[in-house]
């Protein structure tokens, strides 16, 4: 799997939009990225995966470059309760070596009034 | 409502001791998995199974066993061998083929008396 790179912390005023990056430059043609998050003391919760095209959900959008070396997670109106630990992953797609994530250390985002 | 149930929340090991934690799924789900997470670390796999009575060793499965008698349950049991047992242990399942979106439980922290 290829390898992410992330800023160790960030922090955003609330109801601004939060812009999380991720650096994959090893990414291979199958590979999908994914986000998770991780509220303190609780388990990771899925957000959003992509390919190649942008993508948008009911909890943020995923921005990834043409080259597909990097992405952009970005919650539109950060709250107090989207502080937490954000995790880019890069996985192929499709079932094979028990779909094993391999989550870094992310990125603490902290929403501050 | 459908999730992943872990039990107990909080669980302490006396020296020499086996300790099992549990984790029951009612999404329906044909794989599951489980991880340890150190302060601020990621997660590392320790077990997943894909299928009922069958599982496979994760990147720290020593001192660590499992077993997969039900679809719903994948219990994991903390042997004496572990000599760090102390860590937030998550478990996770696996919603499909085509994608790598797992959902998982709120997590049990195990410490050592």
């Amino acid at each position: 799997d290829a390898k992410t790179t992330q800023p160790p912390s960030m922090d955003c005023a609330e109801g601004r939009a939060a812009n999380l990056p991720c650096n994959h430059s090893t990414i291979s043609g199958n590979e999908y990225v994914y986000w998770y998050r991780q509220i303190h003391s609780q388990g990771p919760q899925y957000i959003i995966h992509g390919l190649k095209n942008n993508e948008t959900n009911e909890m943020a959008s995923l921005i990834i470059t043409e080259d597909r070396k990097s992405s952009t997670l970005i919650l539109p109106h950060a709250t107090l309760r989207d502080t937490a630990v954000y995790y880019c992953i890069v996985r192929v797609g499709v079932t094979g070596g028990g779909n094993k994530l391999t989550f870094g250390t992310g990125t603490q985002l902290k929403v501050e009034l | 409502d459908g999730g992943i149930t872990q039990s107990p929340k909080y669980l302490f090991r006396k020296e020499g001791q086996n300790v099992t934690l549990s984790c029951e799924q009612n999404l329906n789900h044909d794989a599951m998995y489980w991880y340890r997470q150190d302060p601020g670390q990621g997660l590392r796999l320790i077990y997943y199974s894909q299928i009922v009575n069958d599982f496979q060793k994760g990147d720290i499965a020593e001192g660590y066993s499992v077993s997969r008698e039900k679809k719903e349950s994948f219990p994991l049991t903390v042997t004496s061998a572990q000599k760090n047992p102390t860590a937030f242990y998550l478990c996770a399942s696996h919603q499909g083929r085509a994608k790598n979106i797992q959902y998982f439980g709120a997590g049990t922290r195990l410490s050592v008396l």
